[in-house]
């Protein structure tokens, strides 16, 4: 697709229970970013990809929260025993070149996160 | 450490006339970026403008325009001609070469008016 793609818009879930996100980033962006944003709030940086090289997890606020990124391209967010705190929108965005050149990040619509 | 500042909440602006948006930042590095996404109600970020800290003339990207003001550490976004359509949330960010990591400001929620 033309822009990063991000499955699914909506997830209600009861606490407690697992759930995974998901992030399709543009073809050939080497750079994937994770990013929450809570209700009325700036984005939070979760988590950072780049090419093959091991990821920044520096953001992840708990050892609740996991991603990977597969061959270089798809990403899933996990979130284990979802908290209600965890309830959130959660963003993905990718660029092209990542690795500390200041490049435009393009993001995906996001996936609502809904913890009851 | 890098902060990214914007101090109003809410702004209402008339159709057809310009606003400014106010963004002030905090960093101690030379080589920096700024940038200024748009968040409509459908929750998507929007890419509008940026302005690498080497940079000596305002960005500028049709009715968009980056007031810097680099002693002030300020990066205002400027909109011409406001429209109907540009009701939504702005968000002003940074990032420093060398890293990758965007901060973000809370955001100006702009409300135009017809």
């Amino acid at each position: 697709g033309a822009g990063v793609s991000q499955s699914p818009s909506n997830k209600v879930t009861e606490k407690g229970k697992d759930v995974e996100l998901r992030c399709d980033p543009i073809s050939g962006h080497t750079a994937l970013y994770w990013y929450r944003q809570s209700l009325g709030q700036g984005l939070e940086f979760l988590i950072y990809f780049q090419g093959n090289s091991a990821p920044d997890k520096s953001g992840l606020p708990s050892d609740r929260f996991s991603a990977e990124r597969t061959g270089g391209s798809v990403s899933t967010l996990t979130i284990q025993r979802t908290q209600q705190e965890d309830s959130a929108v959660y963003l993905c965005a990718s660029s092209l070149l990542g690795g500390g050149a200041v490049d435009e990040q393009f993001f995906g619509p996001g996936t609502r996160l809904t913890v009851l | 450490a890098q902060k990214i500042t914007q101090t109003q909440p809410g702004m209402f602006v008339q159709e057809k006339e310009a606003v400014t948006l106010d963004c002030t930042y905090d960093t101690s590095d030379q080589s920096y970026g700024l940038f200024w996404y748009k968040q409509p109600s459908s929750g998507e970020m929007i890419f509008l403008i940026y302005q690498g800290s080497y940079d000596e003339q305002n960005a500028t990207e049709g009715r968009y325009s980056l007031n810097f003001q680099k002693a002030r550490k300020s990066a205002n976004l400027v909109i011409s001609a406001s429209q109907l359509g540009d009701s939504a949330m702005y968000f002003c960010a940074m990032t420093a070469s060398g890293t990758y990591k965007y901060i973000f400001g809370t955001g100006t929620r702009l409300k135009v008016l017809a």
